[in-house]
């Protein structure tokens, strides 16, 4: 069974940065790109972040690049989101998702439940 | 950065059919964007029904279709059920760059 356990969300002050994880279990986690979606509270779903199978390319939202880093950890089965230098407007549930294949591959079908941060001070 | 436009808000009877759109402001909605359709229930992650415009999940209830029409990405709901009351959004591809259209709340009443 796929699962996508997102951790590392809370209360941080404006400027200050935070790293989410996402643990993942139940296929074969080297295999596969991964993806940062997120959600403000009560608004819609921004795609955030890519990255592919071996860590070696990025994408990025162009408002968020430069600000967020995604980067995994193959050895550990766990995916990254970096964030710096923080504002309110950062304040949402970060999920983090990965691709169904059949054929292709299509991204993002696997969603994780999300961990919650809020900019606050 | 481009911008992926939704009906804000659907209603529809149960048992009635009701169509969704997803359109961008760089012009036509093509299979090239790789549109793909979400839905989300409040306090829940969400869940994915199609891709690549039409293509349907294991997972993907029947009665729900995805398609290009009007130059825009479709997700029709036929036959629709009180479980089917959800945000729904799309999404498309523009070459390196993803972009989430704002969401249409469905109101099955």
């Amino acid at each position: 069974e796929v699962q996508l356990l997102e951790s590392g969300g809370g209360l941080v002050q404006p400027g200050g940065s935070l790293r989410l994880s996402c643990a993942a279990s139940g296929f074969t986690f080297s295999s596969y790109t991964m993806s940062w979606v997120r959600q403000a509270p009560g608004k819609g779903l921004e795609w955030v972040s890519d990255i592919t199978d071996s860590g070696g390319i990025t994408y990025y939202a162009d408002s968020l690049r430069g600000h967020f880093t995604i980067s995994r950890d193959n050895s550990k089965n766990t995916l990254y989101l970096q964030m710096n230098s923080l504002s309110v407007e950062d304040t949402a549930v970060y999920y983090c998702a990965r691709p169904y294949c059949s054929g292709g591959c299509y991204s993002p079908s696997y969603w994780g439940q999300g961990t919650l941060v809020t900019v606050s001070s | 950065q481009a911008v992926v436009t939704q009906e804000p808000s659907l209603t529809v009877s149960p048992g009635g059919t009701v169509t969704l759109t997803c359109g961008s402001s760089t012009g036509t909605v093509t299979s090239g964007h790789y549109p793909y359709w979400f839905q989300q229930k409040p306090g829940q992650a969400p869940r994915t029904l199609i891709y690549d415009a039409s293509d349907k999940y294991p997972w993907t209830p029947a009665r729900f279709s995805g398609s290009l029409l009007g130059g825009k990405a479709a997700l029709t709901l036929s036959g629709a059920q009180p479980e089917d009351e959800a945000e729904y959004y799309c999404l498309l591809s523009y070459g390196a760059s993803r972009v989430f259209g704002g969401g249409t709340k469905l109101t099955v009443l």
